[in-house]
């Protein structure tokens, strides 16, 4: 049962434009979200989080959105450029608790064209 | 370095030998959790540890895998006598004591068994 969901397994986007990243979630305990971005034969960077008592949090060229009545999260980056490409996960994070278990969705490999 | 550190970042075995992997936190984190990512999926959550307690061993498998973050030194996951469907990408992550702080990751150690 997959809790967290990330149904697009790859994204490509021309240099400059917007990427959109999305993901679905079912847990309704889950109020604490994160976006990962992961090259290969690394470990997953962090890059921006979200609690549930926001819709919006924006870092630099990252926003994340953030609709609890959906259950669905996405990663804004604006204007995407070619070092961006790379895998992104999200990840959820469950209510109360200091350090607890992330819930991973499988990711979305993003290609930005130069 | 002031990251996560995990070694070795490659470790071939031969089925029913032992694996050991060590993780050491940042500097300042006393949370550790262990996750591990097959082939084309998300990463799965394992276990969660404070220094000399397991706070959360849910995701571990109940037989071959133990996980310790001793008082010194870092924290090991340990898996017996290894199979192949053991191989896998292993990561460590830490976080700072307190709520919603995120989980920064190592590099990950790369398990392959024969």
């Amino acid at each position: 049962d997959q809790q967290v969901k990330q149904n697009s397994p790859s994204l490509s986007v021309q240099e400059g434009r917007i990427s959109i990243l999305n993901c679905d979630y079912t847990n309704s305990m889950f109020d604490y979200f994160l976006w990962y971005k992961k090259y290969p034969a690394e470990g997953p960077t962090f890059l921006i989080s979200i609690s549930s008592i926001k819709d919006k949090n924006e870092d630099g060229r990252f926003t994340v959105f953030l609709n609890k009545s959906a259950k669905h999260l996405s990663l804004h980056i604006v204007p995407s450029q070619p070092g961006d490409s790379a895998v992104y996960f999200c990840a959820a994070g469950p209510r109360n608790n200091a350090g607890n278990m992330l819930t991973f969705g499988g990711g979305t490999r993003l290609m930005v064209k130069p | 370095n002031a990251g996560v550190m995990q070694n070795p970042r490659h470790l071939v075995r031969r089925r029913g030998q032992e694996a050991r992997l060590r993780c050491s936190p940042m500097k300042g984190h006393s949370h550790v959790y262990w996750y591990r990512q097959l082939p084309e999926e998300g990463l799965k959550f394992m276990v969660y540890l404070q220094k000399e307690n397991i706070i959360d061993e849910s995701g571990m498998p109940k037989e071959r895998f133990s996980a310790e973050f001793p008082k010194e030194g870092p924290s090991i996951l340990r898996i017996q006598q290894v199979v192949r469907g053991d191989s896998a990408a292993y990561f460590c992550a830490s976080s700072p004591v307190g709520v919603r702080q995120p989980q920064h990751f190592g590099d990950g150690t790369r398990l392959s068994i024969l």
